[in-house]
């Protein structure tokens, strides 16, 4: 199975910070990589798909990038709607595999 | 608009079989593949299965053959049935369109011994 190791598993973070999350893939996923917010008790919310295009009324401050193996969320000026849990999620090959998550804390 | 709902049940018992229901609306079961992900209460999240759209399964083997999931495309719903639960299954469970583009509000299954 393809492993998504995903850093930091939590972040410390400031309102107006520049926050960026990133996943290592083990092997080639090409573009196939998602990323989701998920605030607690709710559902995840699709942020970015195929490692770098903006879903459908996700602010322009999210971004995604792709070094590599290494795909990277970011997220710049920091709102507090912006607290929230972080997964990515690789789709080339079966058995689909999400990274371990990323929890944004306020300071 | 589109949406997909889980039902099913909150408590099962060890040992037993789990039957969830995701019922879809807004787009066809033809048309569109439906995943199902499980989260386990303050840990990640984890691909399941999913049912594709031109009636085809796929598994993740960590389930071995514990997993079946089926679909009635004349009531739009997907349907996930894993056996001989373990506590390690207490989860809440998600059915998803596509590659997430849309989430149900999952269930929350805790397996009691």
């Amino acid at each position: 199975d393809i492993q998504m190791t995903q850093s930091p598993s939590s972040m410390s973070v400031s309102l107006g910070d520049t926050v960026t999350i990133t996943c290592r893939a083990s092997q080639d996923v090409g573009i196939y990589v998602n990323w989701f917010q998920q605030k607690q008790g709710k559902s995840p919310r699709r942020m970015i798909y195929r490692a770098t295009n903006l879903a459908d009324g996700v602010p322009s401050r999210f971004s995604g990038s792709r070094s590599g193996s290494d795909y990277s969320l970011t997220i710049r000026s920091l709102e507090s709607e912006d607290v929230a849990d972080y997964h990515c999620l690789q789709y080339d090959e079966s058995p689909w595999t999400f990274g371990g998550g990323t929890k944004l804390v306020l300071k | 608009q589109v949406q997909l709902k889980e039902t099913g049940p909150d408590l099962v018992q060890l040992t037993q079989t789990l039957s969830i229901t995701c019922t879809v609306s807004g787009f066809s079961l033809t048309s569109y593949n439906v995943h199902w992900v499980r989260q386990p209460p303050g840990k990640g999240l984890e691909w399941m299965g999913a049912m594709w759209n031109g009636g085809g399964t796929d598994y993740n083997s960590a389930f071995k053959s514990r997993l079946s999931i089926s679909r009635d495309t004349s009531k739009s719903q997907v349907f996930l049935k894993m056996s001989s639960l373990e506590t390690e299954d207490t989860a809440k469970y998600f059915c998803a369109r596509g590659v997430g583009d849309y989430w149900g509000q999952g269930v929350m299954v805790t397996v009691s011994s």
